[in-house]
């Protein structure tokens, strides 16, 4: 499995305030991804990434803006949180592999009150 | 339309019997991949098994096995004597097209499996 972390694990904050999470990997993985994942919803992708400071938008980007400044860190920053945005977080890696197979990170709860 | 459909909210198993989780696929693709993942109540998403299309035996991962009907697009995961660890969510995803470059994954509303005693 790859080595993908998460950070924070847990979050609460208020409406209004910006929020930053963390994704960082030690598998060399060129891509990563962002999802949440919301009961009835199942995994939606928010962000994904396809080198440093190569970003595109998935289809709940909305709110939400990312950064990758280096291979190993993908963060996903709410500007202005929204209760709509609590949700959990997961982050993906995959490698230039035969299958792209995505690992995922231990994922981030989030609550905004 | 669902790319990805997987028609059982909910399943139960006995211990030590074997079971099949349903997933449908809808893709006009020739080249594409089809994966399985588990999520536990602990929250993490487990990578189980992959077929790709043009792949001509049912991918196979210990107790986890691939149905593959490529004519009625169907990818059906088959678990061997089941475990009451293997409680636990599962989810069905596709990747279009061929491996690489910027790959997203579809993926299914998932099925939620209970291994009883």
């Amino acid at each position: 499995d790859a080595g993908i972390t998460q950070s924070p694990r847990h979050k609460v904050t208020e409406t209004g305030t910006p929020v930053t999470l963390r994704c960082h990997q030690t598998e060399n993985h060129r891509y990563m991804y962002w999802y949440r994942q919301d009961p009835g919803h199942g995994l939606r992708l928010i962000h994904y990434s396809y080198g440093v400071k190569d970003t595109d938008k998935g289809e709940v980007s909305d709110g939400y803006s990312v950064s990758r400044s280096k291979t190993e860190d993908f963060l996903l920053t709410l500007e202005s949180a929204t209760s709509s945005q609590t949700s959990v977080y997961f982050c993906a890696s995959r490698g230039w592999g035969s299958t792209d197979t995505q690992y995922f990170g231990p994922g981030t709860r989030l609550t905004v009150l | 339309a669902q790319k990805i459909t997987q028609t059982q909210p909910g399943m139960f198993v006995q211990e030590k019997e074997a079971v099949t989780l349903d997933c449908t696929y809808d893709t006009s693709d020739q080249s594409y991949g089809l994966f399985w993942y588990k999520q536990p109540s602990s929250g993490e998403m487990i990578f189980l098994i992959y077929q790709g299309s043009y792949d001509e035996q049912n991918a196979t991962e210990g107790r986890y096995s691939l149905n593959f009907q490529k004519a009625r697009k169907s990818a059906n995961l088959v678990i061997s004597a089941s475990q009451l660890g293997d409680s636990a969510m599962y989810f069905c995803a596709m990747r279009e097209g061929n491996a690489g470059n910027n790959r997203k994954l579809i993926w299914g509303l998932g099925t939620s499996l209970a291994v009883n005693p």
